[in-house]
């Protein structure tokens, strides 16, 4: 158990709907990241937050947007959803952002299934 | 921009011997990370080893053992005594340390593994 807690488990959606999807990052952890795992691009990176602020964005699609709150929980919104979203979703988080060895520990993920 | 490649989509081994999974990668950076994770059946990210580009010495995690050649750029992961257990998808990953890129960590496509018993 990484620490990274993510809900749901599992989502299954219609394409157009809108989801979000949760994390909770290890206790002390001011870092958030989240990557998306499909069978055609692999594992992406899409956006990361530190202690709230947005520090990096990746392959991020415009239809999706992030925040992370003061309790330093994450949430990833996916809206307007194709049937190319259908992917697994993981937060991972770290202690502090780019500087030197980071190790970024990964929750379960979020398989999002979109009919 | 990084890239990591890993050119054997799957491998098999015998149980209790050794297996080495390849990696190179492509980076300017002059400091930086690489990681190994596995990916077992259930989905999960299981973090297992990691070498900085400035690490005198290979690491090493248990039976996990990484090959760092850096004029070569690869970051082989050597998984010593192989147990059924270790049956998974292995990813090889990289974070350079400065830059725009220094805060997500690029990935390769991964290699499949199968223990034979």
């Amino acid at each position: 158990d990484s620490g990274v807690t993510q809900t749901p488990k599992h989502l299954i959606t219609a394409t157009g709907q809108r989801v979000t999807l949760r994390c909770s990052p290890r206790s002390g952890d001011l870092s958030v990241y989240w990557y998306q795992q499909s069978l055609d691009q692999g594992l992406q990176f899409l956006i990361q937050y530190y202690n709230g602020e947005e520090r990096a964005k990746g392959n991020i699609l415009e239809r999706f947007s992030a925040q992370q709150f003061p309790d330093l929980h994450s949430e990833l919104n996916l809206s307007s959803l194709e049937l190319g979203d259908s992917a697994l979703y993981f937060c991972a988080s770290s202690v502090g952002t780019g500087e030197r060895y980071n190790e970024q520990f990964f929750g379960p993920g979020t398989r999002l299934t979109v009919l | 921009a990084q890239k990591i490649t890993q050119t054997q989509p799957g491998m098999f081994v015998q149980e209790k011997e050794a297996v080495t999974l390849d990696c190179t990668y492509d980076t300017s950076d002059p400091s930086y990370g690489l990681f190994w994770y596995k990916q077992p059946s259930s989905g999960e990210m299981i973090f297992l080893i990691y070498q900085g580009s400035y690490d005198q010495q290979n690491a090493t995690e248990g039976r996990y053992s990484l090959n760092f050649q850096k004029a070569r750029k690869s970051a082989n992961l050597v998984i010593s005594a192989s147990q059924l257990g270790d049956s998974a998808m292995y990813f090889c990953a990289m974070r350079p340390y400065s830059g725009a890129g220094s805060y997500q960590l690029t990935f390769g496509k991964g290699t499949k593994l199968s223990v034979i018993p």
